[in-house]
């Protein structure tokens, strides 16, 4: 079964915290992204990665970190410095991007995420 | 900053009527692409217009591309309750997309 999962569905946590969720993907995708949905809003744009071993930040990076280790995987961090981290976090991937060709993203099931 | 909007913001309709939503933008884009949100999950893919194309089909689903007022519609045909979600239009310029706030679509029985 080929796609993209996230884990875990829902994650609590306590301010002050650093949470890690995840994303792997099987579809041998180059580009993944992390995306953030707060209630009745598109989603943004928090990080991106083109290839192993770099990424870019989106338009909210600020309170967030990434990595991409290994192609399949590319986990993000939410960290104590995010003001306002309770939010549904949704993570996808592209065959690859070019700079003149936006392709088509395939999306994971996300994981809500609940901080007090 | 958000580079579709959708309108209408909520859309009710019968089912087997037609429903149409359009999504306006700001700068040059390389195509577009619609998305549905079923309630509390992930996006999926429906449709990608380039921007050299001024109408796409698949299935029920009919999408316009107008690049000279930046804006797009979705028209879904012969709607079904299962359609219920909500809908995005995202624009690609670059490497990235820049999703609007989306158009929630409820279709009775």
């Amino acid at each position: 079964d080929g796609g993209i999962t996230q884990s875990p569905k829902y994650l609590f946590r306590k301010e002050g915290q650093n949470v890690t969720l995840s994303c792997e993907q099987n579809l041998n995708h180059d580009a993944m992204y992390w995306y953030r949905q707060d209630p009745g809003q598109g989603l943004r744009l928090i990080y991106y990665s083109q290839i192993v071993n770099d990424f870019q930040k989106g338009d909210i990076a600020e309170g967030y970190s990434v990595s991409r280790e290994k192609k399949e995987s590319f986990p993000l961090t939410v960290t104590s410095a995010q003001k306002n981290p309770t939010a549904f976090y949704l993570c996808a991937s592209s065959p690859w991007t070019s700079g003149h060709i936006t392709y088509e993203q395939y999306f994971g099931p996300g994981t809500r995420l609940t901080v007090t | 900053s958000q580079q579709g909007e959708e309108d209408p913001q909520a859309l009710s309709i019968q089912e087997g009527e037609n429903a149409t939503m359009n999504c306006s933008y700001k700068t040059s884009i390389n195509n577009l692409q619609w998305y549905r949100q079923n309630s509390g999950r992930g996006l999926v893919h429906l449709i990608l217009i380039r921007s050299n194309e001024r109408e796409k089909h698949s299935g029920r689903l009919r999408v316009t591309l107008d690049t000279s007022k930046k804006s797009s519609s979705l028209l879904i045909t012969a709607s079904r309750a299962a359609d219920t979600a909500s809908y995005f239009c995202a624009t690609g310029r670059g490497s990235t997309l820049t999703f609007g706030k989306g158009t929630m679509l409820l279709v009775s029985p």
